[in-house]
């Protein structure tokens, strides 16, 4: 397994249009997470996955955004008519994660993201 | 997640031994104090985690307080490669229900010098 992969690494649209990316976590991971990086900020959370089961989003994640994960592996982050304000680097991330919530003890291994800009 | 504060930078010369300082004075019994570090261009990579006795790694050590308000991530030499953004941030044990994210300050950008 050569960790989490993202794709594309680089994006850029024109403002209003549709884009989505795609994520490919380790493949024992059952914890899919995507967050979002600004310049000079650290990432923040949008939204999670345990298996195919989104079980938290983030207010950050508007009606514009929606994440899928279906058969509970790779994922994908659509948004819907991109405004100048979404240019980021979207960072996806998995873990393993055991019954009853406790993690395996390595934590989350992160993508190296997608760049967006919308122009 | 409880918060952490963290100097906005740093600075180290190579092969010299590097303290990061982290505070958590509101930390909970149940938090574990992880470290990531973000190398430019790439997403964050997990570092090094504990809950109340000092950890070591191949990449690091991890210094607790004995009252757990304060921590410190030790790089015993520090290498070029090691020039990052370095976040400490605290997770609940428990984190099975909504607790599913790590949350993110600005961290410590450490700059490296030869």
């Amino acid at each position: 397994d050569t960790g989490v992969s993202q794709d594309p690494r680089h994006k850029i649209t024109k403002r209003g249009q549709n884009v989505t990316f795609r994520c490919d976590p380790i493949s024992e991971h059952n914890r899919l997470y995507w967050y979002r990086q600004t310049l000079g900020q650290g990432p923040e959370f949008l939204t999670y996955f345990q298996n195919e089961a989104q079980l938290e989003k983030s207010r950050l994640l508007s009606d514009r955004f929606s994440a899928e994960r279906p058969k509970g592996s790779f994922s994908t982050l659509e948004i819907q008519r991109t405004e100048q304000g979404d240019s980021a680097m979207y960072l996806c991330a998995s873990s393993l994660v055991f019954a009853r919530g406790r993690a395996a003890g390595y934590g989350y291994t992160f993508g190296s993201g997608t760049r967006l800009t919308v122009v | 997640d409880a918060k952490t504060t963290q100097p906005n930078s740093m600075e180290s010369n190579e092969e010299e031994p590097v303290h990061l300082p982290c505070n958590h004075s509101t930390i909970s019994g149940t938090d574990y104090i992880h470290w990531y570090r973000q190398l430019p261009s790439q997403g964050p990579e997990y570092v090094i985690h504990g809950l109340t006795s000092n950890v070591n790694n191949r990449m690091a050590s991890l210094a607790i307080a004995e009252d757990r308000k304060s921590s410190t991530l030790i790089l015993h030499r520090a290498t070029l490669r090691d020039a990052a953004v370095y976040y400490c941030i605290l997770r609940d044990r428990n984190y099975g229900g909504s607790q599913g994210n790590l949350i993110f300050g600005k961290g410590t950008k450490l700059s490296v010098k030869p």
